[in-house]
C-alpha cells in the first residue's frame, strides 16, 4: 500500500550541529511538503518540493522523485529548530496528502 | 490576521457534550481538512471536502461530523464527546489539483473530562 516513512524517528543534536531527515515514499508524487511542528503545537510550512532542491537560510531539502526520497538539511542547529518534522506526501490530485510519522528533533544547548 | 483561523483555540469540555470546531479560510482553496493529532503522534485525517458538495470521510470519522457552510468555511462536531478524543486538531486546506501547498490553522486544543 501506500507508504511514507521517515527516520529516524528520533534525533537529539547539540547546537551547531548539522543533520539530516529522510522521507522515503512507496509510489510517484504530486505534491510533497515537509513542515516543522515547534514545541507550542504550530504546524510551519518549510518546503513545497516535489522534485529538485530548494534553500531557505540554515534549512535546505532536495526531492529525488525518481528514487522515492527526499532529504531535509538542517545546518548549524538552533534550540528554537527542536519539535517534530513531518514529510507529506500527494500521490493522486483526488486523494488527501498522506504523512509520515514524523522525526521528533531535539537541540540541546 | 492568519489565513487560515481555528475557533476555538482551546476547549475543555464534559463527557456527553455536544462540541463544535469551526474552521475558516481567507485563501480562497475549494479543498478542506480536519486532523486530529494525539500527544506524541502523528497526524491523522477525520474528514475532508474537496467542495461544498463533496464531503469525504477519512482514516477515524466514527464519532465526528462535518459541515461545509460555504467555500470558507468547514466545522467539525462531536456529538456527544468522549475522553478519548481529548486530542489537538487541525484544520487544513489545499487548493484544486495536482500541486499546491497544505496550509494548517493554528490548532485547537480539546480535553473531554
Amino acid at each position: 500500500g501506500i507508504q511514507v516513512e521517515q527516520s529516524p524517528p528520533d534525533l537529539i543534536l547539540q547546537e551547531g550541529a548539522n543533520s539530516t531527515l529522510r522521507c522515503n515514499f512507496s509510489d510517484s508524487v504530486n505534491n510533497l511538503q515537509w513542515f516543522h511542528q515547534n514545541p507550542w503545537g504550530q504546524l510551519i510550512n518549510l518546503f513545497y518540493i516535489p522534485s529538485g532542491t530548494k534553500q531557505n537560510g540554515r534549512l535546505s531539502a532536495t526531492t529525488v522523485a525518481t528514487e522515492r526520497y527526499s532529504l531535509l538539511y538542517i545546518s548549524s542547529s538552533q534550540t528554537t529548530d527542536s519539535g517534530v518534522y513531518f514529510c507529506a506526501v500527494l500521490f493522486s490530485g483526488n486523494t488527501p496528502l498522506v504523512f509520515g510519522k514524523g522525526t521528533r528533533l531535539s537541540v540541546i544547548a | 490576521d492568519a489565513d487560515v483561523t481555528q475557533t476555538p483555540r482551546n476547549r475543555i469540555t464534559k463527557t456527553g457534550k455536544r462540541i463544535m470546531l469551526e474552521c475558516s479560510q481567507t485563501k480562497g482553496h475549494d479543498r478542506m481538512y480536519w486532523y486530529r493529532q494525539d500527544p506524541g503522534l502523528g497526524l491523522r485525517l477525520i474528514y475532508y471536502s474537496f467542495d461544498v458538495k463533496d464531503i469525504n470521510k477519512g482514516e477515524i470519522s466514527d464519532g465526528y461530523s462535518v459541515s461545509r457552510q460555504a467555500q470558507a468555511k468547514f466545522s467539525l462536531s462531536l456529538e456527544s464527546a468522549i475522553p478519548n478524543q481529548t486530542a489537538l486538531y487541525f484544520c487544513a486546506t489545499r487548493r484544486t489539483g495536482d500541486t499546491g501547498e497544505l496550509f494548517f490553522g493554528e490548532g485547537s486544543r480539546l480535553t473531554v473530562l
